[in-house]
């Protein structure tokens, strides 16, 4: 099973900063099957970016993925109010699917 | 508008049984793989089963398979999970999560369901 290791756990910053969330994989994974969501307190989990890179819906352009093998990325360019929120990565790969254990995002 | 109305969790004793069902609308249901994933209130995401969409085709965690039984019925539009054997560790908010075709992620979820599992 492949392991999400998300660093940091708790991510401390400003409204108008940059955000910057890892999310390493215990083995390689295809881009085409990376995500990256967000939730907030009392939410259900909302996508935020599927293939490592595409954004989903009506998700802002400040958020980006990027990445590939082990090692992606989820960045925010300036972090707005709504934004503090818990982020989690997910793979899929060979019928099982894993989720990254998460980074809170909380204001300074 | 794409809608998931999930039900059917409550208190239940350990090695008991429950039935979690997922009403769904607003998209072609029979399309689409659909997913449970539970979270521990205050944890992170897990997930637990998949199916395809004919049904032929299902996925289990480890922590649930021989216990959990996905299932659906595509002329009503609904996910079921029946859940047999439940301990303690089962205790969570299950919700079930639409498949965005080809890229194995969810993009739409489920308000969820809390099962508890106490004595």
């Amino acid at each position: 099973e492949v392991v999400l290791t998300q660093s940091p756990g708790t991510l401390s910053l400003s409204p108008g900063e940059r955000a910057t969330l890892s999310c390493r994989a215990s083995q390689s994974v295809s881009s085409t099957y990376l995500a990256w969501y967000q939730q907030k307190p009392g939410q259900t989990p909302r996508l935020l970016i599927y293939a490592a890179s595409i954004r989903a819906t009506g998700i802002p352009d400040r958020f980006s993925g990027s990445g590939s093998g082990t090692e992606f990325t989820l960045t925010i360019s300036r972090l707005e109010p709504e934004d503090f929120a818990v982020y989690y990565c997910q793979q899929h790969g060979n019928s099982r699917y894993t989720f990254g254990q998460g980074t809170k995002l909380e204001i300074k | 508008e794409v809608r998931l109305v999930d039900s059917g969790g409550r208190l239940v004793q350990p090695g008991g049984s429950l039935r979690l069902s997922c009403a769904a609308s607003g998209f072609t249901f029979s399309s689409n793989w659909m997913h449970w994933v539970r979270q521990v209130p205050g944890k992170g995401l897990v997930w637990v089963s998949g199916m395809n969409t004919d049904g032929t085709h299902t996925m289990y965690a480890d922590s649930v398979k021989g216990r959990f039984t996905i299932s659906r019925d595509n002329a009503k539009n609904t996910l079921l999970l029946q859940m047999n054997s439940l301990r303690a560790e089962d205790t969570a908010v299950y919700y079930c999560a639409k498949d965005l075709i080809g890229h194995g992620s969810f993009d739409y979820w489920g308000q969820g369901t809390l099962v508890t599992v106490s004595s």
